[in-house]
């Protein structure tokens, strides 16, 4: 079973398109990160939220505790974007759980 | 820009043999994990230490694995015995305990090691 399941798995875009990448969980969780994986391995934390709204730049992240869901935004996409992006949350007893990750492409 | 940094970034072993993943967190940092990701999987979560202990641990993480800060900058990942399942990337990362929120901490990611087991 995961508890944390994110859609779409793969998504192209054409850049400057609005995305939106979604994540659901199962478990009570303290935070919920959202992680960038370049092509060549490397994790960025991008964002951890517990409540409300996070901005930083072109992303956006929301979560709504009650839905147990969380959405990524990237708006003005660019080929940059391009990556793998994985949403995790750390449950209440501080245990990681990942989601399988969201190939995202943008072509130019 | 302080970064984690883990060394080797590519490590092949032979079966049997017991391999030790380095990882050199951010100066200030008190908070140190290890996880893992398997070819074309998901990132799973090994270990997390503070404190010079273990504080959470996986299913994954049994009696193969041990961690150590055998000094003030070093933070390690012995798998003892390794199989070829354990092929994999292996990511360490560190948290600053000011960066507190909802009772989780932000994560800064080392690049990985690769560890390749023939």
């Amino acid at each position: 079973k995961n508890e944390v399941e994110q859609s779409p798995q793969n998504l192209t875009a054409q850049e400057g398109e609005f995305i939106t990448i979604n994540c659901s969980y199962s478990v009570g969780i303290s935070a919920l990160h959202w992680l960038q994986q370049h092509p060549g391995g490397g994790i960025v934390s991008l964002f951890m939220l517990s409540s409300g709204k996070k901005k930083h730049g072109r992303l956006i992240a929301t979560i709504n505790i009650q839905e147990k869901h969380s959405s990524l935004h990237i708006t003005a996409s660019h080929p940059r974007d391009s990556a793998v992006y994985i949403c995790a949350v750390t449950n209440t007893g501080n245990q990681f759980y990942f989601g399988t990750g969201t190939s995202l492409t943008v072509i130019p | 820009e302080p970064e984690v940094t883990q060394t080797p970034s590519h490590q092949v072993t032979q079966m049997g043999q017991e391999v030790i993943l380095r990882c050199v967190p951010i100066s200030n940092h008190l908070y140190f994990y290890w996880y893992r990701q398997i070819l074309g999987q998901k990132v799973e979560f090994l270990v997390s230490f503070y404190n010079n202990e273990i504080s959470e641990k996986s299913e994954i993480f049994d009696d193969q694995f041990s961690v150590e800060r055998p000094d003030g900058s070093n933070f390690t990942l012995k798998i003892r015995s390794t199989k070829l399942e354990d092929s994999a990337m292996y990511f360490c990362a560190s948290s600053d305990p000011r960066d507190l929120a909802g009772g989780s901490y932000e994560q800064y990611f080392g690049p990985g090691t690769r560890l390749t087991v023939t």
